[in-house]
């Protein structure tokens, strides 16, 4: 099985700051069509999982430009620019498989305001 | 616009049985692969399972398999989760989702507890 690994579980973060966070999986997430699915997913109190980035560093529709992912074989990382008070909230990673099934998140990170 | 509303949730026993419903709007539901994903109170997100546009493959996470069952309604827009011998590790806010995860539901909270 899949294991994803994030760190830090939990960021504090001044306004206006950037933040990183890193999710590793145990296999390379590179599939035989080349791409690698590996997602990010931001869970605002209360609220459902929205996904933010899709296939790595793929941005989604009405996320900030303050969001980029990145990443390779097992190491990926999540960046936010210059942290604002919406963002505060836990990120998810998440890789794909398709065949044999197999979805399987990090454990996420709790970023909050300093 | 995309909506995905969950009902059906709520207390019972262990070893009871509950079906959930996720009511499918605002896209071509017969064309698309769902997902149900869930999380257990203050926990991370972890997949339950998975069904074809067609309904004709489905898979499952390991702890739910032969217990679980998902189910789609093309005619209703409808996906379901039939959850039977329910335990206390299974109480859970449950989302449904679209293929890729782009979209999710609110969730329902399914409470198992005598």
């Amino acid at each position: 099985d899949v294991v994803m690994t994030q760190s830090p579980l939990s960021l504090p973060v001044t306004l206006g700051q950037p933040a990183s966070i890193s999710c590793r999986s145990s296999q390379s997430l590179v599939h035989s069509d080349v791409n690698s699915y590996l997602n990010w997913f931001q869970q605002r109190p209360g609220q459902s999982p929205r996904r933010l980035i899709y296939q790595v560093s793929n941005r989604d529709s009405g996320v900030p430009d303050r969001f980029s992912g990145s990443g390779s074989g097992t190491d990926f990382t999540l960046k936010i620019s210059r942290v604002e008070a919406e963002d505060v909230g836990v990120y998810y990673c998440m890789q794909a498989r398709n065949w044999p099934p197999m979805y399987t998140f990090g454990q996420g990170t709790k970023l909050e305001i300093k | 616009e995309v909506q995905l509303v969950e009902s059906g949730g709520g207390l019972v026993q262990p070893g009871g049985s509950l079906r959930l419903s996720c009511e499918a709007s605002g896209f071509t539901f017969s064309s698309i692969w769902m997902h149900w994903v869930r999380q257990a109170p203050g926990k991370g997100l972890m997949w339950v399972a998975r069904i074809h546009y067609d309904g004709s493959s489905t898979s499952y996470a390991e702890s739910v398999k032969g217990r679980f069952t998902i189910s789609r309604d093309n005619a209703k827009s409808t996906l379901y989760l039939q959850m039977s011998s329910l335990r206390a590790d299974d109480t859970a806010i449950y989302y449904c989702a679209r293929a890729g995860f782009d979209y999710w539901g609110q969730g329902i909270l399914v409470t198992v507890s005598s």
